[in-house]
């Protein structure tokens, strides 16, 4: 099947440490992307990627770090420097800027 | 600010009636699109409206699109309970899509 799959499901971190969420998609998309939603809210562009080994800033990149080095993966890295970073983080892909496809989320939750 | 702003933040209807929620942007788009999420899941894309259109439909979902008035709505026709979700909407003003902060739609039994 094709898709978008992100792991895990439910995170859980301590303060200060660096904790990274996987993002795969086997859709052949050239396109992916970072999102943050926190609760009532809608979404906000953290970083995105329109090629292999490229990536762009978006509304609110301080404190997380991704890397681009295979076409179907998108890690993203939440460092200790994100300073409320509890929230569900959404992953997506898509052909340009056309329908993007959404993974299922990760809840991270800082203890 | 946001480029796209859904309006009612949430509504509740009962189960039959029509839904109807709208959105508003900022600056000229390529496409308009609209996306719905369950609650605690990804989103899941609806339609994607051109900017050269000025409606479109898919099964019980209508769309408009008034690039005038930078507006679209979104009408969910005989809704049922699984329509329950908040639904986006999503513009293209520069290489990068952006989200508005979503209505909450409830179907009352």
């Amino acid at each position: 099947d094709g898709g978008i799959t992100q792991s895990p499901k439910y995170l859980f971190r301590k303060e200060g440490q660096n904790v990274t969420l996987s993002c795969e998609q086997n859709l052949n998309h050239d396109a992916m992307y970072w999102y943050r939603q926190d609760p009532g809210q809608g979404l906000r562009l953290i970083y995105y990627s329109q090629i292999v080994n490229d990536f762009q800033k978006g509304d609110i990149a301080e404190g997380y770090s991704v890397s681009r080095e295979k076409k179907e993966s998108f890690p993203l890295t939440v460092t200790s420097a994100q300073k409320n970073p509890t929230a569900f983080y959404l992953c997506a892909s898509s052909v340009t800027n056309n329908e993007q496809f959404f993974g299922p989320g990760t809840r991270l939750t800082v203890l | 600010s946001q480029q796209g702003e859904e309006d009612p933040q949430a509504l509740s209807i009962q189960e039959g009636e029509n839904a109807t929620m709208n959105c508003s942007y900022k600056t000229s788009i390529n496409n308009l699109q609209w996306y719905r999420q369950n609650s605690g899941r990804g989103l899941v894309h609806l339609i994607l409206i051109r900017s050269n259109e000025r409606e479109k439909h898919s099964g019980r979902l209508r769309v408009t699109l008034d690039t005038s008035k930078k507006s679209s709505s979104l009408l969910i026709t005989a809704s049922r309970a699984a329509d329950t979700a908040s639904y986006f909407c999503a513009t293209d003003p520069s290489d990068k899509i952006i989200f508005g902060k979503g209505t909450r739609l409830h179907i009352l039994p």
